[in-house]
């Protein structure tokens, strides 16, 4: 395992559903991740939160709602989502050292996510 | 705009083949050009990576090429094996203090016995 977890694997939602995913990591790296993978699309950025605060968002939809209680906790609070937003959700960490990059990503193995 | 171009999207090679890869970037102040590997149901890892002040990393089976003056990086799987069947994702990235890869869209091989 790589240490981080997220639940659920799989999610199957309507338009009107409220629903959040969770990411632990077990590592204690301070920087954590949301990543959107879609078929034959390239893995898409949509959140960064390093030492807790949100330092990127990727002009991801209002609909698509991160929280960041604890470095070792994340969330991704989704509602009204539309059917093209069907896709692997995948948590990633890593250990940022002031302006070194240490670029090594830790993913977890996703949700998978179907909208109705 | 697609920064980092990956090709082919699908690959067969014989057991004991060499498989090969390639990425080209656009983008001339990345510095860090890593390979991912993904098997099914599971979330990307990192195979290898590599920085332009070296033109080719090996770790094992797997080397690197880098080529700076193209902008291209190729992953090279000597002696392929059933095994070494998943989906592999080049990306590239600046110095930022976080993470901000940007991946290709990936390539999925298929070593058949």
């Amino acid at each position: 395992e790589t240490g981080v977890t997220q639940t659920p694997r799989h999610l199957v939602m309507g338009m009107t559903n409220k629903k959040s995913l969770k990411c632990e990591q077990h590592l204690g790296h301070n920087a954590m991740y949301w990543y959107k993978q879609s078929a034959k699309k390239p893995l898409e950025l949509m959140f960064v939160y390093s030492l807790e605060e949100r330092v990127e968002n990727n002009s991801v939809p209002s609909r698509f709602s991160p929280e960041c209680p604890n470095s070792s906790h994340l969330f991704l609070h989704l509602h009204t989502l539309q059917p093209e937003d069907s896709a692997l959700y995948l948590c990633a960490s890593s250990q940022e050292v002031g302006r070194t990059t240490n670029e090594k990503l830790f993913f977890g193995s996703g949700t998978q996510l179907s909208v109705l | 705009q697609q920064q980092v171009k990956q090709s082919p999207q699908s690959l067969i090679v014989q057991k004991g083949g060499i498989s090969i890869i390639n990425c080209a970037y656009e983008n001339t102040a990345f510095d860090y050009f890593p390979w991912y590997q993904q098997f099914p149901g599971k979330g990307p890892a990192l195979l290898i990576a590599i920085r332009p002040d070296v033109s080719e990393k090996k770790e094992g089976r797997f080397t690197i090429s880098f080529n700076k003056s193209a902008k291209q990086f190729s992953l090279h799987i000597m002696d392929s094996q059933p095994g070494d069947s998943a989906t592999y994702f080049c990306a590239a990235s600046k110095n930022s203090g976080y993470s901000t890869l940007t991946f290709g869209k990936g390539t999925m091989l298929l070593v058949s016995p």
